[in-house]
């Protein structure tokens, strides 16, 4: 059963501190997304990548946020330094060609 | 550029009521439409989608919904709904975009389903 693996799945920090959660997309998927959600803002496309090069990651505070994919099987968000304004739960996606997103069980994020 | 409008926020409703969410989407191209479903503590599932033909399509858990072009809408539907129902729902769409492939697929900000037995 094909599906999208998150890791961690829960994390607490401390402000300040740097934060790297990784997805592994489905084997095949050429589109991998990274979505933010929170009670107040719903969920947000942070960034996306396509056959790994970004597409678009306007959704992403640039300051503290990077997004890569050092290869196919792997995409990484960071955030340095984690500030409590980016506790949510971060959800990682991969679609293949026609768009059908799968998504992953998403990483807890809480800085305190 | 995409966007989608989700009209309702929150609904409350007894078992066995029927069920319609409404969506509308702007976008000038050929869309992808889904519909997702969010349990309580648990990540996104997909509960149906619409690429071309029929424009009825019927998902999972006897849902389904309804692409009207001209109206830029994809509604989901359920006749008669559980308590196992209470979630979260979102529309989502992605466009056609440049050499055959879609844009960044884009979620609406979802309406909270609240069944009560």
């Amino acid at each position: 059963d094909a599906r999208v693996t998150q890791t961690p799945r829960d994390k607490v920090t401390e402000m300040g501190q740097e934060v790297t959660m990784r997805c592994q997309p489905i084997l095949g998927h050429n589109t991998v997304f990274w979505y933010r959600q929170t009670m107040m803002q719903g969920l947000e496309l942070l960034a996306y990548f396509r056959n790994r090069a970004p597409l678009d990651d306007s959704g992403m505070p640039k300051d503290r946020f990077s997004a890569e994919m050092p290869d196919a099987t792997l995409a990484t968000l960071k955030i340095q330094p984690s500030e409590p304004r980016d506790s949510a739960v971060y959800f990682c996606a991969s679609t293949g060609f026609e768009g059908e997103a799968f998504f992953g069980q998403g990483t807890r994020l809480t800085v305190v | 550029a995409q966007s989608v409008s989700q009209h309702n926020h929150h609904v409350i409703l007894s078992e066995a009521a029927s069920l319609e969410l409404g969506c509308n989407y702007s976008y000038g191209g050929t869309v992808n439409l889904f519909w997702y479903v969010q349990y309580p503590g648990q990540h996104l599932q997909l509960l149906l989608k619409y690429f071309s033909g029929d424009p009825l399509v019927k998902g999972i858990k006897g849902f389904e919904a309804e692409f009207i072009k001209s109206k830029f809408s994809f509604n989901l539907r359920k006749p008669s709904v559980q308590w196992s129902d209470t979630a979260e729902y979102f529309c989502a769409v992605n466009g056609e975009g440049g050499s055959g492939g879609y844009n960044k697929l884009i979620f609406g900000a979802g309406t909270r389903l609240a069944v009560h037995p």
